[in-house]
C-alpha cells in the first residue's frame, strides 16, 4: 500500500516556466512533510520541509502548499531552470513518539523533471 | 567534509552469496537508517536506528540485518542475496527524527 502518492511522474517544462509536483497521504498521523532532489548518481538531498501548523513555505524559487483537510500538498518551482532538471521525491512521516509511523519517512514515487532552456 | 560515505559504489552478486554494505557517518548523527530505490517506487525503507545499540525494521526488512556498535556506522547485511535484492542502496543519517536527513551516494547492487 503506497501511503505517499505522487504525480505527475515526469514533467516538462520550458525554462522560465513553473513546475508544480503534487502528492496526496493516507496517513493522517503524518505531520512532516519533506521534498527531496536526487541529481542522477546522488543521493537525495533536502530541498524544503513544511509541517501542518503552517499552509504555505516559500524558499527563493520553491514553494511548499499544503492542505490538511485535503491531506494534500504540492511543490511550486518558479522560474524552473535547467539546472532544476532532477528527480524530485515528496515525503511525509509523524513526529508523534507514540505512533508507528514516528520518524519513519515514507516516500513518494517520484517525479522526473526536465526543464528545456 | 565527508558526510555519509557508502562503500561499495557497485557490486555483483550470485543468488545466495551474503555481503555486507557499509555506512558510515562523521556528522555525529543519532538517527541512521538504510532505504533501497526502485524504479516507479521511490525510497523504500529497510531498517533505521536511533542510536548506538539500538535498531528497528521499516517497511521491507526481509532478507537484510543491521547492527549499529557505535554512532559513526551503521553496516547492513544480505543473508542470501536473491534477485529481487537487485536496487540502488541508500544510507541516510540525520541528527534526530524527523530533520534534515543526509543520504550517501548509493550502492547499486545487481543479483545475478
Amino acid at each position: 500500500q503506497q501511503q505517499v502518492k505522487q504525480s505527475p511522474q515526469s514533467l516538462i517544462v520550458q525554462k522560465g516556466g513553473i513546475s508544480i509536483i503534487n502528492c496526496a497521504y493516507e496517513n493522517t498521523a503524518f505531520d512532516y512533510f519533506p521534498w527531496y532532489q536526487q541529481f542522477p548518481g546522488k543521493g537525495p538531498a533536502l530541498l524544503i520541509a513544511i509541517r501542518p501548523d503552517v499552509s504555505e513555505k516559500k524558499e527563493g524559487r520553491f514553494t511548499i502548499s499544503f492542505n490538511k483537510s485535503a491531506k494534500q500538498f504540492s511543490l511550486h518551482i518558479m522560474d524552473s531552470q535547467p539546472g532544476d532538471s532532477a528527480t524530485y521525491f515528496c515525503a511525509a512521516s509523524s513526529t508523534n513518539a507514540g505512533g508507528t509511523s514516528y520518524g519513519k519517512l515514507t516516500f513518494g514515487q517520484g517525479t522526473i523533471l526536465t526543464v528545456h532552456p | 567534509n565527508a558526510g555519509v560515505t557508502q562503500t561499495p559504489k557497485f557490486q555483483v552478486l550470485k543468488t545466495g552469496q551474503s555481503m555486507t554494505l557499509q555506512c558510515a557517518q562523521d556528522m555525529n548523527h543519532e538517527y541512521m537508517s538504510w532505504y533501497r530505490q526502485d524504479p516507479g517506487m521511490g525510497l523504500r525503507l529497510i531498517h533505521y536506528s536511533v542510536g548506538a545499540g539500538i535498531t528497528d525494521q521499516g517497511e521491507v526488512p526481509n532478507g537484510y540485518n543491521v547492527s549499529r556498535s557505535t554512532t559513526e556506522d551503521f553496516p547492513l547485511r544480505l543473508l542470501s542475496a536473491a534477485p529481487s535484492q537487485t536496487s540502488v542502496y541508500f544510507c541516510a543519517s540525520s541528527k534526530r527524527m524527523n530533520t534534515e536527513a543526509f543520504f550517501g551516494q548509493g550502492t547499486r547492487l545487481t543479483v545475478v
